[in-house]
This record gives C-alpha cells, sequence and structure tokens, in this order.
C-alpha cells in the first residue's frame, strides 16, 4: 500500500530564508507527483507537476525535484516571504481508480516578517 | 474560466437528512473526483469518474452516490447524513491524470452533520 510521508509537519522561519520540505513515498510506481498549497479554510493550489520520468520543476521561486528510486521528493522555497506562509500537499498519482492522489499529511510553513 | 466551482460553501445538518453538494468544472475535463479531508486522516478519495456516464468507488464510498450525466457536472449525494461525515469535501477535476494532467481542485465544501 502506498504511503507518503511529509517531513516536518511544522516549519517556522524567518522571512528571507530559503527553505527545503521533504516528502517521501513507499512505491515507485507512480505516474507522477504534485506539490499543493493550501490556505487556511481554503482549497488546494497546484503548484507543481513532475512525471514519474522527470527529475524536476521549476516556477519562479520553487524548485521540487523527484528521484524515484529512493522515493523521495523535496520542494525547495527561494527567498521565503510571509505570503508564502500555508500547508504543502505532496501527492503521488497512481495508476488505478483512474489516477487517484495519495497525499501526505502535510508541513505546515510559517514564514515570519 | 471559472476552474472549478462547488456549492454550498458551507452546510450543516442533522442526522438522516440527505443532500446534494454540487460539483461543476468549465475545462472540459474528462476526469472528476471527490475527496474529504479530515484532521489526522488527510484527503482520502470518495468517488471519481472518467468521463460523462462513468462513475466508480474510491478509497471510502459508504454512504455517499454520484452520477455524471454531463461533462461539466460531478454531484456528490449524502442519502442519509451521519456525524461521521463532518468533513471537509473537496471536488477535483484534470484532463487526464495518467498523462500528466494537473488536477485542480474547487474551494470545498464544509459540512457538519449534528
Amino acid at each position: 500500500k502506498q504511503e507518503v510521508t511529509q517531513i516536518p509537519a511544522a516549519l517556522s522561519v524567518p522571512e528571507g530564508e530559503n527553505l527545503v520540505l521533504n516528502c517521501s513515498f513507499t512505491d515507485s510506481a507512480i505516474y507522477n507527483l504534485q506539490w499543493f498549497r493550501q490556505d487556511p479554510g481554503k482549497g488546494l493550489t497546484s503548484l507543481l507537476l513532475i512525471q514519474s520520468s522527470q527529475r524536476e520543476q521549476t516556477s519562479g521561486r520553487l524548485n521540487a525535484s523527484l528521484d524515484k528510486s529512493s522515493g523521495r521528493s523535496t520542494l525547495y522555497i527561494a527567498a521565503s516571504q510571509p505570503g508564502d506562509s500555508a500547508t504543502y500537499l505532496c501527492a503521488v498519482t497512481l495508476g488505478g481508480q483512474g489516477g487517484k492522489l495519495i497525499f501526505g499529511q502535510g508541513t505546515e510553513l510559517s514564514v515570519k516578517p | 474560466n471559472a476552474g472549478v466551482t462547488q456549492t454550498p460553501k458551507f452546510q450543516v445538518l442533522k442526522t438522516g437528512q440527505s443532500m446534494t453538494l454540487q460539483c461543476a468544472q468549465d475545462m472540459n475535463h474528462e476526469y472528476m473526483s471527490w475527496y474529504r479531508q479530515d484532521p489526522g486522516m488527510g484527503l482520502r478519495l470518495i468517488h471519481y469518474s472518467v468521463g460523462a456516464g462513468i462513475t466508480d468507488q474510491g478509497e471510502v464510498p459508504n454512504g455517499y452516490n454520484v452520477s455524471r450525466s454531463t461533462t461539466e457536472d460531478f454531484p456528490l449525494r449524502l442519502l442519509s447524513a451521519a456525524p461521521s461525515q463532518t468533513s471537509v469535501y473537496f471536488c477535483a477535476s484534470s484532463y487526464s491524470p495518467l498523462a500528466g494532467g494537473r488536477q485542480f481542485f474547487g474551494p470545498g465544501t464544509r459540512l457538519t452533520v449534528l
């Protein structure tokens, strides 16, 4: 059974710091991995999607990497800002059930001014 | 594009009542799904659809029904609400998750069952 784990569960950093969020998964048979952002009381916003054949994706200050063989992904946020404060979720797409997402529990990020 | 829309945003039900959570998307996506989000349990798949007229069960389908008569709409029906169905419900859509399509989520419906 696929399990997705995110460490740490919570992270507090000062503004301007570069940071890394970690995601690990137990079964390497995934189609892709997505990183989402969730603000309190809101829906999920897709940040980056990495196909299983890719190693990384970049969008602005965000860079996500994927190492399928070791079952790991990282989300790197450069020059963090208070507006980056949110919960970040990683999710892997499985082949069954049309593209079911298996989510981690999330990392709650707080960026202090 | 409005993306994925959900109504209502909030709902309070009494045990045994029924209701329908609405979900619509204007991106012509074939794949749509419903998740529930609970503290400590994360997001779990309830039902999904790979196209109009085709639906199937996810991980936690009991107590819920779905139908997909059009590409745009994918309503979720609670047949007889129970306190265990208190949760936040998210609808999602994608053009093809297995071909690299991102999944887009709606803003959610916060449901309380008393």
